[in-house]
């Protein structure tokens, strides 16, 4: 099956710097890479998603590329603000499992 | 739109119990998940309900089962609960669950096994 390697596995960045967070997969059928935001106490939330027939998407202050022949794709957020802080999964989902493989989570803080 | 509310928020359970957890989708969802959540194994899938039939399954052992009402709200169960199910478990929905369609989550249900 699937597996997602997530890292790393905690960030501290200064507010207004810039955050990366890294995933590998294994399954090349995998097809579609969500990324989720949990906060304390909350459930995940969807904040940007991938296709593999795209190589990088962006969202206001965030963005993910993706590298399909090297297996990889990246979470990349700017200006980071405090409510920024939280944890962040990266997922992946192939088309035979149709289900969601979950990275570790990164627990990004963003100091003042 | 109401979000995914889960019930109950909290349970406390000794070893050797069986605990159901509760799950209602939004409104018009027809595809809830089962995921259990530890600091140790990360966000793992249980299975996955479309009308009322299970479609996918993770590997957890067959003490957890689950099912799914005409209405799309669905209960897991865990029997014979040991240490280690101590746990958030989350449930999500989505229109049809294709894997494509976004994941909507609950805020959790924290099982704690004493």
């Amino acid at each position: 099956g699937e597996n997602v390697e997530q890292h790393p596995s905690t960030l501290s960045v200064q507010e207004g710097d810039s955050a990366v967070i890294k995933c590998t997969y294994s399954d090349s059928a995998s097809n579609y890479f969500p990324w989720y935001k949990q906060e304390l106490g909350k459930g995940p939330q969807l904040i940007i998603d991938i296709r593999s027939n795209v190589g990088e998407k962006k969202d206001q202050r965030i963005a993910v590329t993706l590298n399909k022949t090297a297996k990889h794709f990246s979470l990349h957020i700017t200006e980071t603000q405090p409510e920024d802080s939280a944890v962040y999964f990266c997922a992946a989902v192939s088309g035979s499992a149709r289900q969601l493989t979950f990275g570790s989570g990164t627990q990004l803080t963003v100091l003042p | 739109k109401a979000g995914v509310t889960q019930t109950p928020r909290y349970l406390i359970k000794t070893r050797g119990q069986q605990v159901t957890l509760s799950c209602s989708p939004i409104s018009g969802h027809r595809s809830v998940s089962w995921y259990q959540q530890t600091p140790g194994q990360g966000l793992q899938f249980l299975f996955e309900y479309f009308s009322e039939t299970q479609r996918n399954k993770g590997n957890f052992p067959g003490r957890f089962s689950g099912r799914q009402f005409s209405n799309s709200r669905s209960e897991m169960n865990v029997s014979t609960l040991e240490l280690g199910d101590s746990a958030l478990y989350l449930c999500a929905s989505s229109l049809v669950g294709t894997g494509y369609d976004e994941q909507f989550f609950g805020p959790g249900t924290r099982l704690t096994v004493l």
